[in-house]
């Protein structure tokens, strides 16, 4: 039962340019959304989040807007960088279960210079 | 180094052999988690600890065991290793409730044969 969806494993785009990661949720009681970044042979390291009295969060080229009717969130980098190159992780506590963080599969995002 | 550091950072075993991962944090952050990453299903809670001597069972605690003894280790044992443990174990913290963002470390790669 995985209740936080990322539907695309992997996204290239061109440095300079937007690009936006997706996630999907089931569980109409997350109300905290949380986004890791992860470099190989590394672990995640937290990038932004984003409560669900908001609808938008900004920091810096990083925006997460969150649209609570159709349960989905996204991840917007303006403009990419190669550096940005990473597996993307969105996650959400889940109250059912002592707000543990429950993942998504991840999205591996490709700068190309 | 401060931080939170894990080891061995890789680990080669057989099946049915008995394996410890390390975990110390310097911190002194009251909770602790251990996650296992698998593709296709990002980030998997297998056990977390509150405190000192509190541990809990996440989504994926069967054939993993825990201890806390001390608030800034928390290692996690496979009793009995089994093929389908083969996977990149990362240990986190945090310092308050579970739904705040958590430091990770570098990871351990296992691989069960």
């Amino acid at each position: 039962d995985q209740q936080v969806k990322q539907n695309s494993p992997s996204l290239s785009v061109q440095e300079g340019r937007i690009s936006i990661l997706n996630c999907d949720y089931t569980n109409s009681m997350f109300d905290y959304f949380l986004w890791y970044k992860k470099y190989p042979a590394e672990g995640p390291t937290f990038l932004i989040s984003i409560s669900s009295i908001k609808d938008k969060n900004e920091d810096g080229r990083f925006t997460v807007f969150l649209n609570k009717s159709a349960k989905h969130l996204s991840l917007h980098i303006v403009p990419s960088q190669p550096g940005d190159s990473a597996v993307y992780f969105c996650a959400a506590p889940r109250k059912n279960a002592g707000n543990m963080l429950t993942f998504g599969g991840g999205t591996r995002l490709m700068v190309k210079p | 180094d401060a931080g939170i550091t894990q080891s061995p950072r890789y680990k080669i075993t057989e099946t049915g052999r008995q394996v410890t991962l390390m975990c110390h944090q310097t911190w002194s952050h009251s909770y602790m988690f251990w996650y296992r990453q698998d593709l296709g299903h990002g980030l998997r809670l297998i056990y977390y600890s509150a405190a000192a001597d509190i541990t809990d069972k996440g989504e994926v605690p069967d054939g993993y065991v825990v201890s806390r003894s001390k608030t800034e280790n928390f290692p996690l044992t496979l009793e009995s290793a089994t093929r389908s443990q083969t996977s990149v174990y990362f240990c986190a913290s945090s310092e308050g409730s579970l739904n705040e963002k958590l430091f990770f470390g570098s990871g351990t790669q296992l691989s069960v044969l």
